[in-house]
């Protein structure tokens, strides 16, 4: 069985500009949740989605946003990045809120 | 502020030996406890969980809760070469997991041939 995919693995983006980071769930699971994780630290979470609705958001700014499609797969959207935003973003799935989270691989953002 | 705290290490250990993680959690109403094993440059790999006072184990991982202590444990026996790694320490809270997973820092272990 397939893991969670992300795409892409890695990316490279210029200070204002905006990324899309995708993620495809574990087959079944219903719940998408995104983390970022920079250098020496524990991933933060950023939000969770459940059955297409936004269920949590971590302290993000409103220029981080997210949605979950009929098939639950999901989008992360990072506007106006800053060098700051450059980490290791992370897509987990798990089959509700409460159960198990497996994470993907990440992308890689590199903000200059 | 919901906090996981963890020893960053590093924390060296002989092949063979156990190895002892610890985690301490902050909020009172957390309900589920993670480990995860995260290799350098890589994506965090769940290895246990345990949602209820005790021990729970698993091949050579046991993951112990103490609830009254706020306290979580991970021991790893037989430790082997592979094992070096990041261990991360995760909790949800008692909002029904909708906050998400809540990380510590991260020990890094290292296992000495």
């Amino acid at each position: 069985d397939a893991g969670v995919t992300q795409s892409p693995t890695h990316l490279i983006k210029t200070r204002g500009q905006h990324v899309t980071l995708r993620c495809s769930p574990i087959s079944g699971h219903k719940s998408v949740s995104w983390y970022q994780q920079v250098l020496g630290q524990g991933p933060q979470f950023i939000f969770q989605y459940y059955e297409k609705e936004e269920r949590g958001r971590g302290n993000f700014p409103d220029r981080f946003s997210a949605r979950q499609f009929p098939n639950y797969s999901s989008e992360l959207n990072v506007n106006a990045l800053l060098l700051g935003d450059s980490a290791l973003y992370l897509c987990a799935s798990s089959l509700t809120l409460v159960n198990e989270a497996f994470f993907g691989q990440g992308t890689r953002l590199t903000v200059v | 502020q919901k906090e996981v705290e963890q020893n960053s290490g590093p924390l060296s250990v002989p092949e063979g030996a156990i190895a002892s993680l610890n985690c301490t959690y902050s909020d009172r109403g957390s309900q589920s406890f993670f480990w995860y094993r995260q290799y350098s440059g890589k994506s965090p790999e769940l290895i246990m969980f345990i949602y209820s006072n005790g021990d729970k184990e698993d091949g050579r991982f046991t993951a112990q809760l103490n609830k009254a202590s706020q306290y979580v444990s991970l021991l790893i026996r037989d430790s082997q070469p592979s094992d070096s790694a990041t261990y991360l320490c995760a909790v949800t809270h008692s909002g029904g997991g909708a906050d998400g997973l809540t990380f510590g820092k991260g020990t890094h272990l290292i296992i000495q041939p």
